[in-house]
């Protein structure tokens, strides 16, 4: 049984681009969170998805968004990088409002 | 803001010892979790402890949670290398997002 997964592992962007970080719930999960961790820091909540919509923000600019698709799998857009946006970008999915299990997470570094 | 810090911020241990840490919050929680990361990896998570439990076991780890103090502590016993690692706690204020503290970084001396 595959757990969460994301993609890619890590990323180099400039000032001002954009990306879009990509996960997969573990099998049977219905809900993705998304979550920013700063060097040194523990993990700040951005928001979660569920059936398709969001569900809840945490305090991030309009520049994070996101997306769940049908097949429960979610993207997260950041736009007009800045250089504090550098962190590891962790997915976490859950069924419902059950534990949240954790990917791997995607390593963004913006220059 | 985050709702919940641990302390120490760090910690070192010979091999076999236990290690202890704590976790304080601000606002009444539903459930209380430790979570586990190595180097900069995802989060493991280790163990939940409901608001109505005051002590949890699982295998090495021995939760307790301390409601009227607003407080957890995690050990761990008969360390190993392994156990090496950031030890986060997490908790949810709602059903949705979990709030986490800045960790205690575990150190396991051979």
């Amino acid at each position: 049984d595959a757990g969460v997964t994301q993609s890619p592992t890590h990323l180099i962007k400039t000032r001002g681009q954009q990306v879009t970080l990509r996960c997969s719930p573990k099998s049977g999960h219905d809900t993705v969170s998304w979550y920013q961790q700063a060097l040194g820091q523990g993990p700040q909540f951005i928001f979660q998805y569920y059936e398709e919509e969001e569900r809840q923000r945490g305090n991030f600019p309009d520049r994070f968004s996101g997306h769940q698709f049908p097949n429960y799998s979610s993207e997260l857009n950041v736009n007009a990088l800045l250089l504090g946006d550098s962190a590891l970008y962790l997915c976490a999915s859950s069924s419902g409002v059950g534990t949240q299990y954790f990917g791997p997470g995607t390593r963004l570094l913006v220059l | 803001s985050q709702q919940g810090e641990e302390d120490p911020q760090a910690l070192s241990i010979q091999e076999g010892e236990n290690a202890t840490m704590n976790c304080s919050y601000k606002t009444s929680i539903n459930n209380l979790q430790w979570y586990r990361q190595n180097s900069g990896r995802g989060l493991v998570h280790l163990i939940l402890i409901r608001s109505n439990e005051r002590e949890k076991h699982s295998g090495r780890l021995r939760v307790t949670l301390d409601t009227s103090k607003k407080s957890s502590s995690l050990l761990i016993t008969a360390s190993r290398a392994a156990d090496t690692a950031s030890y986060f706690c997490a908790t949810d204020i709602d059903d949705y997002k979990l709030s986490f503290g800045a960790g205690t970084t575990v150190t396991v001396r051979a």
